[in-house]
């Protein structure tokens, strides 16, 4: 069965920090794809990022960057100099191989982010 | 840009009541999820469906049923609602993917209260 470990419930940073987030995941699938969203308090989740179990190649994207080690079964996610709009809910999801049918999201449960002033 | 819009933000129901929760999406997407979010549990699947009328249990579908009848609407049923389903409703979409693994697309979500 698939599994995904958000071990941090909630961090606190202030403004500017350098901030990680940790996602440890399991599968027994070869082919699989984990992703990043985020969740601000309007409540709708946004996509972030979206990474394939071939593409060990870390992703920076503008503050974002995200560290894939599948040799630690690990997708962690890092936010530079944090701000307060980071404020947010964040989960990991893994896919799981679709069998003829939709593939379906394990998700974390979730980190939330509290970026202070 | 992708929309996927549910019926309402907040709902406050009876227990016992039939609870109808409504989501469509205007991508013509083939897929349709529904979660429900608890604090601590994260997102859990209910349902989805990955065509019209097809629909396929998820992880916790005791006391749920959907409904697919057009392709961009996809409905959760909740045929005797009790306090224990109090939570928040999350509603999605995404492309078929059988052969590449695409991104969901998430509604605002819609906040039931039982009583």
């Amino acid at each position: 069965a698939q599994k995904v470990t958000q071990a941090q419930t909630e961090i606190s940073v202030v403004e500017k920090e350098d901030v990680t987030l940790d996602c440890v995941y399991e599968t027994r699938d070869t082919t699989y794809y984990l992703f990043w969203y985020k969740q601000p308090p309007s409540g709708e989740l946004v996509f972030l990022i979206r990474r394939n179990s071939f593409d060990e190649q870390n992703e920076i994207s503008g503050r974002y960057s995200w560290n894939f080690q599948k040799s630690t079964s690990s997708f962690n996610f890092t936010i530079t100099a944090s701000q307060v709009v980071d404020s947010a809910v964040y989960f990991c999801a893994l896919s799981e191989a679709p069998l003829g049918t939709a593939s379906k999201l394990t998700f974390g449960t979730g980190t939330r982010l509290q970026v202070t002033l | 840009d992708v929309k996927v819009t549910q019926s309402s933000r907040y709902l406050v129901k009876r227990t016992g009541e039939k609870v109808f929760l409504e989501c469509v999406q205007d991508m013509d997407h083939e897929n349709m999820f529904w979660y429900r979010q608890d604090p601590g549990l994260g997102l859990r699947l209910i349902y989805f469906s990955y065509d019209v009328k097809m629909k396929e249990k998820g992880d916790i579908p005791e006391g749920y049923s959907v409904s697919r009848e057009k392709k961009e609407r996809f409905s959760l049923i909740l045929e005797s609602a009790s306090t224990n389903q109090t939570s928040m409703y999350l509603c999605a979409s995404s492309l078929d993917d059988r052969s590449s693994y695409n991104e969901q697309f998430f509604g605002p979500g819609t906040r039931l209260t039982v009583l």
